[in-house]
């Protein structure tokens, strides 16, 4: 069965600093990989996704994440960060069983 | 023009009620979904149907029914409700990639149901 894992639950960073949140997936086959971002009150918003290809992939507002197979992992990463990014964070898997789970979320709080 | 919009928003109700979420999509998606966000933000799907035929049944009571009456609509009909059910509950669509597996969720705003 698929599943995801999400280790930082809470992340607190002042503007200007380097983020790395972490995501590693369990599951053996082929896999489509994602990161949405959920901002104050509103719906979940596709960040970047990796399907096949360039294992670096690049999303909006500054964000990247790095598909390394051998870790099962696809960590997200920005070089600076801005207060307007506190938001929460999900990683997502879909394998052959076409349902996208969920890892349990990064709250990221940035402040100025 | 919203992608996937959801009605209500917001809705407060006791106990026992039975209640309705509706969701409607005009990306012209073969697939939607329904998603429960609990409390601490877990984020768990319940219901995916495409061309209104149930694909995905989570592990849901029989309270919950899920109904499409066309590939751009996905009502989630709740009866009997519990303290537990409380959460916001999300749509989605999506439509298929190549070979017939789910590309990107695009996701409505979420409605936020409060059981008393």
């Amino acid at each position: 069965a698929q599943s995801v894992s999400q280790h930082n639950h809470h992340v607190i960073l002042s503007e200007a600093a380097s983020l790395e949140l972490g995501c590693n997936y369990s599951y053996g086959g082929t896999v489509n990989l994602f990161w949405y971002v959920q901002y104050p009150g509103q719906h979940l918003q596709l960040l970047l996704k990796y399907f096949s290809g360039d294992p670096l992939v690049k999303g909006i507002k500054g964000f990247e994440a790095e598909f390394i197979k051998s870790k099962f992992s696809f960590n997200l990463r920005k070089p600076s960060v801005q207060w307007s990014d506190t938001a929460e964070y999900f990683c997502a898997v879909m394998g052959n069983t076409d349902k996208l789970i969920f890892g349990t979320g990064t709250r990221l709080q940035v402040f100025p | 023009d919203t992608a996937v919009s959801q009605t209500p928003k917001y809705l407060v109700t006791q106990m026992g009620n039975d209640k309705s979420i509706k969701c409607e999509q005009n990306l012209g998606h073969d697939t939607m979904y329904w998603y429960k966000q609990d409390s601490k933000k877990f984020l768990k799907i319940m219901f995916s149907y495409n061309n209104k035929e149930l694909i995905i049944n989570e592990t849901v009571p029989n309270r919950f029914s899920p109904k499409s009456p066309d590939k751009a609509h996905l009502n989630l009909h709740i009866n009997s409700l519990e303290l537990g059910d409380s959460a916001v509950y999300f749509c989605a669509s999506s439509h298929e990639l190549t070979g017939g597996a789910p590309g990107e969720l695009f996701f409505g705003e979420g409605s936020r149901l409060t059981v008393l």
